[in-house]
């Protein structure tokens, strides 16, 4: 079944030490954006790709960084992690960002990041 | 942004019919009425969107007020497996989902 796909779905990481995560589709869209959702909270955007475009949203510390080498996946780089960055990280996609059709957003279980 | 005001939480009985209430009294002309659920340990899932007319799927029912400031989806017979938090969205074509505290939907068995 096309999927999107995170891994790894737990991860355990020391504070100030660089992580990374991993988002893959087999949807073939051409968006995918990364969330955050800390505990209780609504998921909150970071940033998404439009195809090879980065979009970053304005509050999103630079703390956080995203590549997306190929149409299928999209990392999530935090470079130095701090306690207040624990939290659920999602990966979602969409075909396309307009509101009507291709409007629906795919998420995937999402990767929760203890931070030590 | 315009935004969306919905009830902490509710509760229903399994089987029964369930009516989750959103208000968006400054929603815009080009704003899609986008509702999704996230059940727990999952990422959030998309229910059902709809711009004017009332929309149905096989998930749901999505009624919207003639003037649009509100809606309220409908979940015809409610599951245990519903139990989720239920976010109702405004989405303008091209902007980001914005999610709201949503919905915390129980259902009794």
């Amino acid at each position: 079944d096309a999927m999107v796909i995170q891994n790894p779905r737990y991860q355990v990481t020391q504070f100030g030490k660089p992580v990374t995560l991993s988002c893959s589709q087999t949807l073939n869209h051409n968006v995918m954006y990364w969330y955050q959702q800390k505990s209780s909270q609504a998921p909150k955007l970071l940033f998404h790709y439009y195809d090879k475009d980065f979009n970053n949203e304005a509050d999103t510390p630079d703390n956080f960084q995203s590549r997306r080498p190929n149409t299928s996946f999209c990392f999530l780089d935090i470079r130095s992690p701090g306690l207040g960055d624990a939290a659920m990280y999602l990966c979602a996609t969409s075909r396309d960002k307009l509101a009507g059709v291709y409007n629906e957003q795919f998420f995937g279980p999402g990767t929760r990041l203890t931070v030590l | 942004d315009a935004k969306t005001t919905q009830p902490n939480s509710m509760e229903s009985n399994e089987e029964e019919p369930v009516h989750l209430p959103c208000n968006h009294s400054t929603i815009s002309g080009t704003d899609y009425i986008h509702w999704y659920r996230q059940l727990p340990s999952q990422g959030p899932e998309y229910v059902i969107h709809g711009l004017t007319s009332n929309v149905n799927n096989r998930m749901a029912s999505l009624a919207i007020a003639e003037d649009r400031k509100s809606s309220t989806l409908i979940l015809h017979r409610a599951t245990l497996r519903d139990a989720a938090v239920y976010y109702c969205i405004l989405k303008s074509s091209g902007d980001k989902l914005t999610f709201g505290t949503g919905t915390r939907l129980a259902v009794r068995p």
